[in-house]
């Protein structure tokens, strides 16, 4: 069964550093999401892309995070610069279509020291 | 916007007995409901979902219910195993064209043998 494949698995940065997280969804899915999942909560949007648009992004802290889906297939989170408050699970997920079920990778864990 | 409660926060069982975890929505708008499952390290995965036209939905030992006038569901898994151990988590949305997943805060799960 296909898979949304994230990278890397687990960062550790430093405060004041950049990040960077990367997702590549599923073959012919295209909606993409990032979810942000702070421990012991559950996901909490981001940004949602439909091919290379942004549909949503009201929930995505502009100032220091961004993102991108510039051949509307795989994506890349951006964090600059980190914060401790930033340390969390962060999740991609696909859907084929509007409707359908998300797919979600197994994260990357960040952790800012 | 759409806030989802979810109850109980740990819910620990014997092996063979019913577990049920409840929900509930804000959003009388919300009309997609599905179910996810985490287990440690990993992303959630997809367990069962309802939309509002349907009160309930089974699947082998796992059915949710739908209550559109209390707005609440409940997840109903029977004759759990330990492998049913993990993290669930609710969501509902309200499908304007596009999916925007509200999640609830999870509910650990643990089956004793």
């Amino acid at each position: 069964e296909a898979e949304v494949a994230q990278s890397p698995r687990y960062k550790i940065t430093e405060k004041s550093q950049a990040v960077a997280f990367w997702c590549d969804p599923i073959s012919g899915h295209a909606t993409l999401y990032w979810y942000r999942q702070i421990l012991g909560q559950g996901p909490e949007l981001l940004v949602q892309f439909q091919d290379e648009s942004v549909v949503d992004d009201s929930q995505l802290p502009k100032d220091r995070f961004s993102a991108e889906r510039l051949k509307g297939v795989d994506s890349t989170l951006k964090i600059q610069p980190a914060e401790l408050g930033d340390s969390a699970m962060y999740l991609c997920a696909s859907t084929r279509k509007q409707d359908s079920p998300l797919h979600f990778g197994n994260g990357t864990r960040l952790t800012v020291t | 916007g759409e806030n989802v409660e979810q109850h109980p926060s740990t819910l620990s069982v014997q092996e063979g007995d019913s577990a049920v975890i409840k929900c509930t929505y804000s959003d009388s708008a919300s009309n997609y409901f599905p179910w996810y499952k985490q287990e440690l390290g990993k992303g959630p995965q997809l367990i069962i979902d309802i939309r509002s036209n349907v009160g309930e939905k089974k699947d082998q030992r796992i059915a949710v219910t739908l209550n559109k006038t209390a707005k609440h569901f409940s997840l109903h898994i029977t004759e759990t195993q330990p492998e049913d151990s993990a993290v669930y988590f609710c969501a509902a949305s309200a499908n304007t064209g596009f999916q925007k997943l509200v999640f609830g805060t999870g509910t650990r799960l643990l089956v004793s043998p």
